[in-house]
């Protein structure tokens, strides 16, 4: 039922690219991103809504495939500030609340 | 901004206290949670509610209980403090409904002795 987060860890130098990918073994009603950087709180990516609506804040950018039930997040050209652990949380129709993955750390270096 | 704010950063109890664990949010949110956070384990939901009184079980709810007696409050409750409470805990809040952008405060580190 938890949501399957690959990789579990990424080291990048700046300006490289990652991909995190997000898998659920049910069907998706939207799917939530967020970033905690270390020893503070999660703060919100992302939003995706099956029918193809996003919602978001910065400028990283998501798919999310319904019939695969997967998302990914890109993140292009990192920088520094990018480092942290990203957590996708599902919404399999239930409503209020999220199924959340195990997180997947980022580590940006110069 | 919106603020989620938690009432301690650190607290240490002894075993068999009763510890609440306070959260407030000052954006009118419908919607609050509390989560635990263990390393490898992710955030795991302890209990959420989405209107005064009303409180619903997450996935580990054994052990805590909460109150919402105020829109803006969302207390966590651990009746009898144990050591494998030994934990970070993070309270949330959004508007509702589902699909909204959820505001986290910044943690209580709790360490039961």
């Amino acid at each position: 039922q938890q949501p399957v987060q690959s990789p579990q860890a990424v080291i990048l130098r700046e300006g490289e690219d990652a991909v995190i990918n997000c898998s659920s073994s049910k069907a998706l009603y939207s799917v939530h991103w967020y970033r905690q950087k270390h020893g503070e709180a999660p703060v919100f990516l992302m939003i995706l809504l099956k029918g193809g609506e996003q919602k978001g804040h910065e400028k990283i950018s998501a798919s999310f495939n319904e019939k695969k039930q997967q998302s990914s997040l890109y993140l292009t050209a990192s920088q520094l500030s990018y480092s942290g652990t990203y957590f996708c949380g599902l919404n399999a129709g239930n409503n209020r609340k999220l199924i959340w993955g195990l997180g997947t750390s980022l580590a940006v270096n110069p | 901004d919106v603020k989620v704010t938690q009432s301690s950063r650190y607290l240490v109890k002894r075993t068999g206290e009763k510890v609440f664990l306070e959260c407030v949010q000052d954006m009118d949110h419908e919607n609050m949670f509390w989560y635990r956070q263990d390393p490898g384990l992710g955030l795991r939901l302890i209990y959420f509610s989405y209107d005064v009184k009303m409180k619903e079980k997450g996935d580990i709810p054994e052990g805590y209980s909460v109150s919402r007696e105020k829109k803006e409050r969302f207390s966590l409750i651990l009746e009898s403090a144990s050591t494998n409470q030994t934990s970070m805990y993070l309270c949330a809040s959004s508007p509702g409904p589902m699909n909204t952008e959820a505001f986290f405060g910044q943690g209580t580190r709790l360490t039961v002795v």
